[in-house]
This record gives C-alpha cells, structure tokens and sequence, in this order.
C-alpha cells in the first residue's frame, strides 16, 4: 500500500534552534497534513496544504507543499521545550472520497532547555 | 465546548475477554474514523463511517467490531479474536468535503494482562 516516509526519525536539539523534517511519498498526494501529538494525547493538527508549492505558517511553524506533489516540508523557528512532542505528515490517497488518512512514523522532537 | 470524547482513558482487560471503547463527538461530523497507534509506529486505520447505520473496515479490521446507530457516537469491540490488542486507540471525526479534516479524540489505552 502507500506510505509516507518521514525523517529524520527523532531529533534531540537545543532550545532555540531551527528545527527542519519532511515527509515524501512514491506517489502524488492533493493535501498534506501536518499533526503534532504529545505524550498520552490525540493528534492536534498543525498546518492543512492545499495546492502544490503552497506555503502556510501558524506561529513559528512553516509548512510547504511540494511542488512535485510527492512531498512536504514543516520547519520549526526557534524551538522552546512545549515543541517537544512526535509531529506526523498525513494525507488522503487520491481519489480517495473517504479521506482514509494515510500517516508517516512521526519525527520524534526533544528540546534541551 | 465542541469535542471528541474518548473513554475509558486507561483500560486493563484479560486475554479472552471483549472490551469496548466509547467515541462521542458533539461536533455534529459526519464521518468517524477508528485508529491504533503502537509505539514508535503511525496511525492504522481500523474502521470508519461516513453515514450513520453504514461502516467500512480499514487496513487492520480483524478481531474488531464497530457500529454507527448514531451520527455523535461510534464506539469499537476489540473482541478475543485480537492477538495483539494492547496498543494506544484514537478516535477521530471530520465534516465531509473539502477541507473538513480530522480531529482527533485524547485517546484510550488498552492493556491485556
């Protein structure tokens, strides 16, 4: 079946630091999305994309659409220790009108204070 | 406030016994959707509806049982026949359409002693 690949697996950084992961697929997807969970806790959605090379912000988080439409990138400015949790990419298969979303792994985040 | 409420948050069963988990949402979606998380792993998608008195399986349906007899509610059985049921189990709900993503519930925790 389809997958989404997500790196880096986990990342263990410093607070303030710029923090970059991204998500690709062997096949084209129409919406990217990006989900952040914390320990013990649903999935909250972060940023929605739309439209190749769309490029959406929400606070110090930055998500773009992939021109080829295989991937997508979410970039963290100036991390604080309340970043830490697993972010996950998702989307919906093509033609899918049921929106079974498909998920990544999760990049797991640490912020050292 | 609007919401998925998801319970028990923590579930401890003995292996051979069924257990079910309540999913309520008052956001009026349309469509649930059932998912199990293991560690280190994404989301899988178990079972979902888009209609009350209709559900589909997902990718890993087997040893589950779900029912839809109202839009708010859509509670999951893992029945005996799940070999490996203990894993972290969410809930979600969307509108249907473009741009109605998903919104998750906090979750349950299953445990089979």
């Amino acid at each position: 079946g389809q997958q989404l690949n997500q790196s880096p697996q986990s990342m263990f950084i410093q607070e303030g630091e710029d923090v970059s992961m991204n998500c690709t697929s062997s096949s084209i997807f129409n919406t990217w999305l990006w989900y952040k969970q914390e320990p013990g806790e649903g999935p909250v959605l972060l940023i929605a994309l739309y439209k190749a090379g769309e490029l959406t912000s929400n606070g110090r988080l930055t998500a773009q659409f992939g021109i080829t439409r295989k991937d997508s990138f979410l970039n963290i400015s100036a991390s604080i220790p309340s970043d830490v949790g697993i972010y996950f990419c998702a989307g919906p298969p093509p033609g899918d009108s049921s929106y079974k979303l498909i998920f990544g792994s999760g990049t797991r985040l640490l912020v050292r204070p | 406030d609007g919401g998925i409420t998801q319970s028990p948050k923590y579930l401890f069963r003995k292996e051979g016994q069924n257990v079910t988990l309540s999913c309520e949402q008052n956001l009026n979606h349309d469509a649930m959707y059932w998912y199990r998380q293991d560690p280190g792993q994404g989301l899988r998608l178990i079972y979902y509806s888009q209609i009350v008195n209709d559900f589909q399986k997902g990718d890993i349906a087997e040893g589950y049982s779900v029912s839809r007899e109202k839009k708010e509610s859509f509670p999951l059985t893992v029945t005996s026949a799940q070999k490996n049921p203990t894993a972290f189990y969410l809930c979600a709900s969307r509108n249907r359409g473009r741009g109605g993503e998903l919104f998750f519930g906090e979750g349950s925790r299953l445990t089979v002693l």
